[in-house]
């Protein structure tokens, strides 16, 4: 069965330094792994999506993820972090019936 | 860009009662969806829905709940009798709009129903 772990439940960062979100995923075959964030009382953005294609997957506000098949890890960055960033950060697997599985979620704080 | 639009926003409701969730997909897609998420625990699928009928539902998707696509732009789901622990916040989803599943489409999600079972 697939399933995805995140392994901070929150992430507190200062506005303009590195943001990294840590996911780690369990599949018996090739994922197709997402991120979702969620802001305040609003549904589920997809920020990114990997598909089997480039390992290096880009996002929109420019937030990137890299898929480590030797890790199984498809951890979320992005270099500088902004007010607009904090929200709640879902790691997702699709499984083989293309329902989604969801993380626990992974709250991120930003500091002025 | 295209939304998936969820109403209510809100629905507060006596145990017992019937209560219907509605949402417009995206107006292209095929696939649709169903997931809720109880206060401090995971998003957990509901239903997936493609064809008019049913594809997949979770162990929680019990004879309580049913899904309906009453016209070309509706996406209910209904929950006949209400217990406490339905309350949670439904989200809603659709995708596609290609008929192939392996392109492995994603799925965009509405802004939820909170729901609130007194």
């Amino acid at each position: 069965a697939q399933s995805v772990t995140q392994l901070d439940s929150h992430v507190s960062v200062s506005e303009g330094t590195p943001v990294l979100l840590r996911c780690n995923y369990s599949s018996s075959y090739s994922p197709s792994l997402f991120w979702y964030v969620q802001h305040p009382n609003k549904g589920l953005q997809l920020l990114l999506k990997y598909t089997s294609a480039a390992t290096l997957v880009k996002g929109i506000n420019g937030f990137e993820a890299e898929f480590k098949k030797s890790e199984t890890s498809f951890h979320l960055t992005k270099p500088s972090a902004h007010m607009s960033d904090a929200a709640e950060y879902f790691c997702v697997v699709m499984d083989s019936s293309y329902k989604l599985i969801f993380g626990s979620g992974t709250r991120l704080l930003v500091r002025p | 860009e295209p939304e998936v639009t969820q109403t209510p926003s809100h629905q507060v409701t006596q145990m017992g009662q019937e209560v219907i969730l509605r949402c417009v997909p995206i107006s292209n897609h095929l696939y649709f969806y169903w997931y809720r998420q109880i206060l401090g625990q995971k998003v957990e699928f509901l239903v997936s829905f493609y064809n008019n009928e049913i594809s997949e539902k979770s162990e929680i998707f019990d004879d309580q709940f049913s899904v309906e696509r009453p016209d070309g732009s509706n996406f209910t789901l209904k929950i006949r009798s209400t217990k406490l622990e339905d309350s949670a916040m439904y989200f809603c989803a659709s995708s596609g709009p290609f008929p192939d599943r392996y392109s492995n489409q994603p799925q965009h999600f509405g802004d939820g129903t909170r729901l609130s079972i007194l």
